[in-house]
């Protein structure tokens, strides 16, 4: 089992619904990352925090709304999604920057209905 | 041209075979390289870093060829364990960002 774990598992809101997805991290890390995963496309990054932080946006759509209070917790606040927002998105925590592992949690399949 | 890029399989393979798999990244300025492995409905985890001298763990071996920019995963004596999608990530010297390729399946078959 890893160190970060991901609320809900599984998630299915309408369009006009206002959700939000957090990830823990129990490795004292000081990064973390939120990513998409849509069936046959590689692992998309949205963001990435480290020390709080955020240093790094992928141009994604506004209504996905990044929050990291503090270095063991990121939440990714959810409105207005479409369908095609539905996927798996994994959260991931590293000691430091891109070249350290990184551990993913167990995920949030997301439905967009 | 897809930043990183895998043959996405799958491979079924029989139990005991040995398997390769490549991977071509297109940033000559790649700097770190690895392999994660995804088992099915599972998150990635981390498998072997891929270091220029190429490197081995157990039955495990991943080579780096900066000059034609691909690396490779080598498993012998394969196991029904090993059956998962084997993701190739590339990171870029001094950024944050690991850019992962789709995933090669594998299937081990009995």
């Amino acid at each position: 089992e890893t160190g970060v774990t991901q609320t809900p598992r599984h998630l299915v809101m309408g369009m006009t619904n206002k959700k939000s997805l957090k990830c823990e991290q129990h490795l004292g890390h000081n990064a973390m990352y939120w990513y998409k995963q849509s069936a046959k496309k590689p692992l998309e990054l949205m963001f990435v925090y480290s020390l709080e932080e955020r240093v790094e946006n992928n141009s994604v759509p506004s209504r996905f709304s990044p929050e990291c209070p503090n270095s063991s917790h990121l939440f990714l606040h959810l409105h207005t999604l479409q369908p095609e927002d539905s996927a798996l998105y994994l959260c991931a925590s590293s000691q430091g920057g891109g070249v350290d592992t990184q551990y993913f949690g167990p995920g949030t399949r997301l439905t967009v209905l | 041209r897809k930043e990183v890029e895998q043959d996405p399989g799958p491979f079924n393979v029989p139990e005991g075979a040995t398997v390769a798999f490549n991977c071509t990244y297109s940033n000559s300025a790649s700097q770190s390289f690895f392999w994660y492995r995804q088992d099915c409905r599972k998150e990635p985890k981390l498998l072997m870093s891929v270091y220029s001298s190429g490197n081995e763990d157990g039955r495990f071996t991943a080579q780096l060829n900066r000059a034609s920019q691909y690396i490779s995963l080598l498993i012998r004596d394969s196991k029904l364990s090993d059956s998962a999608t084997y993701l190739c990530v590339v990171n870029y010297f001094g950024n944050e960002k690991l850019t992962f390729g789709t995933g090669t399946r594998l299937t081990i078959i009995p």
